[in-house]
């Protein structure tokens, strides 16, 4: 079993959708939860941390369930510009230095 | 902004060449990290340094070893490049609360 699971989609929506990815994780452990967005041959990039009480930043929302072991990425109103991959990433170590990617899951918003 | 520049964005080499990637943070940040990324395997990490010339394995490090010289320069170096070493190699940087700052990725191919 993976460390960090995703769906790898795509998932195909209509712009102005709300589209919705999980993530689950397998250690208990686990210190950090990150989403990350990568567009088609570019590099990462953090788009939110993820906090034990729920986090929103515009249109996106994170949640984090410990008990459950899986974070979620919430998009509302989605825009052709959201297109892209997204990366679930959970850190393991005490220290936080190193970061478990999932696969990502890709989305795909149409007009 | 934190700042990672990587040497170059696209390399071609032959098979039992000597390869140095370069990777360059401007913020500061003790701990450095170089991944690499294929198609189906998701993000690899190689090495991770958490201060100048100190360095840990990751979960990949056959074929590669780094250098840390100077807190804000992270090399990769492939000994004997393969033609299973081509790849995309994305360097980072460790933030203050554990998310991580990648550079733009370079790209090699290995003939």
């Amino acid at each position: 079993r993976k460390e960090v699971e995703q769906d790898p989609g795509p998932f195909n929506v209509p712009e102005g959708a709300t589209v919705a990815f999980n993530c689950t994780y397998s250690n208990s452990a686990s210190q950090s939860f990150f989403w990350y967005r990568q567009d088609c041959r570019k590099e990462p990039k953090l788009l939110m941390s993820v906090y034990s009480s729920g986090n929103e930043d515009g249109r996106f929302t994170a949640q984090l369930n410990r008990a459950s072991q899986y974070i979620s990425l919430l998009i509302r109103d989605s825009k052709l510009s959201d297109s892209a991959t997204y990366l679930c990433v959970v850190t393991f170590n005490n220290a936080g230095n190193m970061l478990t990617f999932g696969g990502g899951t890709r989305l795909m918003v149409k007009p | 902004d934190v700042k990672v520049t990587q040497s170059s964005r696209y390399l071609v080499k032959r098979t039992g060449e000597k390869v140095f990637l370069e990777c360059v943070q401007d913020m500061d940040h003790e701990n450095m990290f170089w991944y690499r990324q294929d198609p189906g395997l998701g993000l690899r990490l190689i090495y991770f340094s958490y201060d100048v010339k100190m360095k840990e394995k990751g979960d990949i490090p056959e074929g590669y070893s780094v250098s840390r010289e100077k807190k804000e320069r992270f090399s990769l170096i492939l000994e004997s490049a393969s033609t299973n070493q081509t790849s995309m190699y994305l360097c980072a940087s460790r933030g203050l609360t554990g998310e991580q700052y990648f550079g733009p990725g370079t790209r090699l191919t290995v003939t």
